[in-house]
């Protein structure tokens, strides 16, 4: 079956650092991925919409230049949070979707569990 | 966006079987109900999707009334693995490239020994 892999799983960062998560989709191509954000006891809130070769689209609330998406290529799509800082510490977790509709449905990473100390 | 409403938490024991409901009032004709099972620490995972009527696969069973304003999923005969927590969403097939999955609160199932 499909599987999207995220990396690295955890991470642990100093206030004011950068940190980039990784989200591939390994047998499939996926033109359109999703990027979500859970904070303990909490559902998943989605950020953002990542298209391949375009811009992504935030959800209201969401800061695009805090948390800067890109899409370069149909299996790989990446979040970086800049500038963390304690109050981003969350579960972010990436889904993605097969270009090919016979193959429908939306598959989930495992999730990155970023640490802001 | 068609809102759901579930229960926040449900208990019960191995071997039993699990209905969880869903409301959702404001569903859409084009929408459909899917519903995502959730282990700590771990990404969603897609469970069973239904337009109408009832839906069966090998993990579990949904029934959706005529009137489309709830759902319910059935787990049968559940066991220590199946505690999680279980997300019921409404909106376009998950086939459709419309889709953005907008999670709700979700329901905390465990199962006691």
């Amino acid at each position: 079956g499909a599987v999207v892999s995220q990396h690295p799983s955890w991470v642990i960062c100093k206030s004011g650092t950068s940190v980039k998560i990784e989200c591939r989709s390994l047998d499939f191509q996926a033109t359109t991925m999703f990027w979500y954000r859970q904070f303990p006891k909490q559902s998943l809130m989605l950020m953002a919409t990542s298209n391949e070769g375009s811009k992504a689209t935030y959800e209201q609330g969401v800061e695009k230049d805090k948390f800067l998406i890109n899409h370069a290529s149909l299996t790989l799509s990446t979040l970086t949070v800049t500038s963390a800082h304690p109050e981003d510490s969350s579960f972010y977790i990436c889904s993605a979707r097969d270009v090919d509709l016979n193959n429908y449905g939306y598959t989930f990473g495992s999730g990155t569990r970023l640490t802001v100390v | 966006l068609a809102k759901t409403t579930q229960p926040i938490s449900m208990d019960s024991y191995e071997g039993q079987e699990v209905n969880i409901t869903c409301s959702h009032n404001n569903i859409a004709t084009n929408d459909y109900i899917t519903w995502y099972q959730q282990f700590p620490s771990q990404g969603p995972r897609f469970i069973i999707q239904g337009y109408k009527t009832k839906v069966t696969n090998e993990v579990a069973s949904l029934f959706i009334p005529a009137d489309r304003k709830s759902s319910t999923l059935s787990l049968p005969r559940v066991s220590l693995s199946d505690t999680a927590v279980y997300y019921c969403l409404v909106g376009p097939d998950r086939g459709s490239t419309l889709g953005r999955l907008y999670f709700g609160r979700g329901t905390q199932l465990t199962v006691w020994p």
